[in-house]
């Protein structure tokens, strides 16, 4: 199993641009998430999604930002314009949800993208 | 969710226990508890989770207080490779979404 795959690790945009990051689940697996992480504010939950459909979207910080997911093996996180502010590390974490205790499931993290605004 | 309570850091010695603590007062009846650590530049890792009964893996134990208030994470010969931030974390059973706090960020010293 390859694990969960994230493209690009590493990304330098200026600010103003569009940026897509995407991501790759472990196959079979029914929850994906996308989290960020900055030195001040840690790892923050953006939004997860259970096959395919988007749970909950509380953590998305405004409208710049969307995600999709078209099908069960590849989701995208969009930031439009990006924004110094937006500098981050992005990960990705896939789950497989146990039908009768979907908590149970631990995340599976990717190696995530570092995104650098300029 | 419900929170969680580590202290900022730790160190420990190279080939000793290390007995990570984790409170979670407001923890309720149908919360897992998870612990993940994230080593340097890496995405965070799943270590071991656990509903009431302490649990063992190949990585580590996991204690759980009787009244599943507080739990340790008990690494047996701490590695110079454990060095990392390590998460303790409450899965509810209402939503999947699992929110981080701050973690343990553990020294190991040779």
């Amino acid at each position: 199993d390859a694990g969960v795959i994230q493209s690009p690790r590493h990304e330098v945009t200026e600010m103003g641009q569009e940026v897509t990051l995407r991501c790759k689940p472990i196959s079979g697996h029914d929850y994906l998430f996308w989290y960020r992480q900055t030195m001040m504010r840690g790892l923050e939950l953006l939004i997860y999604f259970n096959n395919n459909v988007p749970i909950d979207d509380s953590g998305m910080p405004e409208d710049r930002f969307s995600a999709k997911m078209p099908n069960a093996s590849f989701s995208t996180l969009k930031i439009q314009p990006s924004e110094p502010r937006d500098s981050a590390v992005y990960f990705c974490a896939s789950s497989l949800a146990l039908i009768r205790r979907p908590t149970d499931s631990p995340l599976h993290f990717g190696n995530g993208t570092r995104l650098t605004v300029t | 969710d419900a929170k969680t309570t580590q202290p900022n850091s730790m160190e420990s010695n190279e080939e000793e226990p290390v007995h990570l603590p984790c409170n979670h007062s407001t923890i309720s009846g149908t919360d897992y508890i998870h612990w993940y650590r994230q080593l340097p530049s890496q995405g965070p890792e799943y270590v071991i989770h656990g509903l009431t009964s302490n649990v063992n893996n190949r990585m580590a134990s996991l204690a759980i207080a009787e009244d599943r208030k507080s739990s340790t994470l008990i690494l047996h010969r701490a590695t110079l490779r454990d060095a990392a931030v390590y998460y303790c974390i409450l899965r509810d059973g209402l939503g999947l979404g699992m929110r981080f706090g701050a973690g343990t960020r553990l020294t190991v010293k040779p």
